[in-house]
Parts: C-alpha cells; sequence; structure tokens
C-alpha cells in the first residue's frame, strides 16, 4: 500500500483562485516534499519540509506539516493556468534510507483561464 | 546543464521481446532512482543505487527485471521476456551527493507491451 494518499484526488479551480491538496501518511516521516508532474512529463521537486517543522513557503507555495495526524497540505496561492499538473506528496521514512522516496498518489488540478 | 536523459522516449514492442531502458544521471549525482508509473498503481520506486551499487531493490516486481549501473553515468533497466502488464512510463531520477533528498526526474520512457 503506498505510504501517501492525496486528497482530493483531482480539483478544478478558476485562474486566481487558491488550490488546497492534502497528503495524509501512515508511518513516521523525516522529511516530506512535494513534486509536480506536467502532462507527459517527469516530476519536478515543488519544496522539502522536515518532520520539525510546521510551515513553509516558497513564492506562491505554502506548506503545512501536521506530525500529530500524519498530514500535509499544499496551498497554491492566486493560480494560473500554467500551475495545471498533477501534485504529489513524497514522504522519507524515519526508519528507511534518506535517499529513499515513497509517493502518493497524487491530485490533478485545472486551473481554469 | 542537461538534466537526466532517458532513452527512448517511447518504446512499443511485442510480447516476449527484451526491452532495455536507458539513463544517463545528472553529472556530480551519485544516487539514481528507477521508478514506474501506471494508472492503477501509481509512482513505484523499483531499484536504487547509490555510487554504482545497487542498495534497494526490492521494488523489482520479478526476476524478469534487472538494472545495471556499470560507471555513473548510465544505467540501464532490463525487461526480459516482456509482458503487456509491463506497459507503463518508466521513470530514472538522480540526486546529488550533498542535496540528496531533492530527486531530478527524467522525462520518462512509455512502454507499450502488446
Amino acid at each position: 500500500s503506498q505510504q501517501g494518499e492525496e486528497d482530493p484526488q483531482a480539483l478544478s479551480i478558476q485562474e486566481g483562485e487558491n488550490a488546497t491538496m492534502n497528503c495524509s501518511y501512515k508511518t513516521s516521516i523525516n522529511n516530506l516534499q512535494w513534486y509536480r508532474q506536467n502532462s507527459g512529463r517527469g516530476l519536478v521537486h515543488l519544496i522539502l519540509i522536515r518532520s520539525n517543522e510546521r510551515e513553509k513557503h516558497s513564492g506562491r507555495l505554502r506548506v503545512t506539516l501536521d506530525t500529530s495526524k500524519k498530514s500535509s497540505s499544499l496551498l497554491i496561492t492566486a493560480s494560473r493556468a500554467a500551475d495545471t499538473a498533477s501534485y504529489f506528496c513524497a514522504t522519507v521514512l524515519s526508519s528507511g534510507s534518506a535517499r529513499q522516496l515513497t509517493f502518493g498518489s497524487g491530485t490533478q488540478l485545472t486551473v481554469l483561464p | 546543464d542537461a538534466g537526466v536523459i532517458q532513452s527512448p522516449r517511447h518504446e512499443v514492442t511485442e510480447m516476449g521481446q527484451e526491452v532495455t531502458l536507458r539513463c544517463k544521471p545528472i553529472s556530480g549525482h551519485n544516487s539514481l532512482f528507477w521508478y514506474r508509473q501506471t494508472m492503477m498503481r501509481g509512482l513505484e520506486l523499483l531499484i536504487y543505487f547509490n555510487n554504482n551499487v545497487p542498495i534497494d531493490d526490492s521494488g523489482m516486481p520479478e526476476d524478469r527485471f534487472s538494472a545495471k549501473m556499470p560507471n555513473a553515468s548510465f544505467s540501464t533497466l532490463k525487461i526480459q521476456p516482456s509482458e503487456p502488464r509491463d506497459s507503463a512510463v518508466y521513470f530514472c531520477a538522480s540526486s546529488s551527493p550533498t542535496a540528496y533528498n531533492e530527486q531530478f526526474f527524467g522525462p520518462g520512457t512509455r512502454l507499450t507491451v502488446l
């Protein structure tokens, strides 16, 4: 079974609106990362949050982490049509290799112009 | 700088044929990962190498799959014999020794086994 599960599976919003995606995981982590995948392309790293951090910002991205609930959220503010993509959370487990990522199932975001 | 390079980008083959996927990681990166992505199972780690040595191959589905990394700039993933259920997009990714948490993905190889 997958470590991370994103919800919603699909999200459709208007340009300019904010988009929020959630990720839940099962076992203790070292860090959690978010990746974006445009259709037909490879994944691109967006942001990393460590287990001792609660919130992190990067440009229009805001990530939160709640280790007590084993969940994270990714907020994209003022969305643009170019943000249309699939977004995946990925975890590095506390007990495993520091290099090994376990990916969730992804959220397909569509931003309508 | 060139990113991770994968070839071929698309491969169509018949069941029973041998398939070889190739990957060139980013220069200076010392970890290399092979993933498989399907609608049903999502993104799965097949195997990863550190300093050309296979570290964890527990994700390799069966003996038909094998991977090698003969040097720091080249890796192959081989499927012999291929089956229709192997149809998927195969990604190679690499990471650096200093920022090993961030993986850089190639564009993927879309494999179709008829």
